[in-house]
């Protein structure tokens, strides 16, 4: 299950910084999601875009910003974090999001704030 | 929400054993997907059994729909299967919800 690609595995930053999380896929899916990890838990949804739109937003803080240029990619931009939001982010997509599409997961991005 | 329970929490086996993994889920579903995280992180899709048996290899899944259930049977174990395996579940137009895993390790 490789087919959805992100960029960077590993991202340190500072609690000042901003940066960018970066998810792409050639599937031809047309819903992407982004989950957040924390060890030894089961992913939790942050983000469902379907058709390049925004449709669920789980009450995530707005330090953490997501964005749809188009249908293939899907990035993640980070600002002021606290090292509490340090985890593996999970990037994900599906041919839609009806109840008949299965999640195909990328590798992840395992970040650490300091 | 569908509530998702998996079964047992922790496993330990020789390899070359066979074991089996539970997920019991509070309500019908419409979609539900077995993954396994590797100790890299990764999250593989196993299968995707919202009712049903499939077989992959040394991996099959059957999803007993009607009793809410879903088994996923791991033959001849490798020390390659270790890690969590998740059973996640979706019900009506609810959002994919994942139960707290199985962590299976496999010792030479």
């Amino acid at each position: 299950d490789t087919e959805v690609t992100q960029t960077p595995k590993h991202l340190v930053m500072g609690m000042t910084n901003k940066k960018s999380l970066k998810c792409e896929q050639h599937m031809g899916h047309r819903a992407m999601y982004w989950y957040k990890q924390k060890a030894k838990k089961p992913p939790e949804l942050m983000f469902v875009y379907s058709y390049e739109k925004l449709s669920i937003n789980e009450s995530v803080p707005s330090r953490f910003s997501p964005e749809c240029p188009n249908s293939s990619l899907l990035n993640l931009h980070l600002h002021a974090l606290q090292p509490e939001d340090s985890a593996l982010y999970l990037c994900a997509s599906s041919p839609g999001v009806g109840y008949n599409s299965p999640l195909h997961f990328g590798n992840g991005t395992r970040l650490t704030v300091t | 929400g569908i509530q998702v329970e998996q079964s047992p929490p922790d496993l330990i086996l020789q390899e070359g054993a066979n074991s089996t993994l539970r997920c019991n889920f509070s309500d019908s579903v419409n979609n539900l997907q077995w993954f396994h995280q590797n100790p890299w992180g990764q999250l593989i899709n196993l299968f995707y059994i919202p009712s049903g048996t499939k077989q992959n290899g040394r991996l099959s899944a059957t999803t007993v729909a009607t009793e809410r259930y879903s088994l996923l049977y791991i033959s001849s174990s490798q020390t390659t299967d270790s890690g969590v395996y998740f059973c996640a579940a979706r019900s009506g137009y609810s959002t994919l919800t994942f139960g707290k895993g199985t962590m299976l390790l496999v010792s030479p």
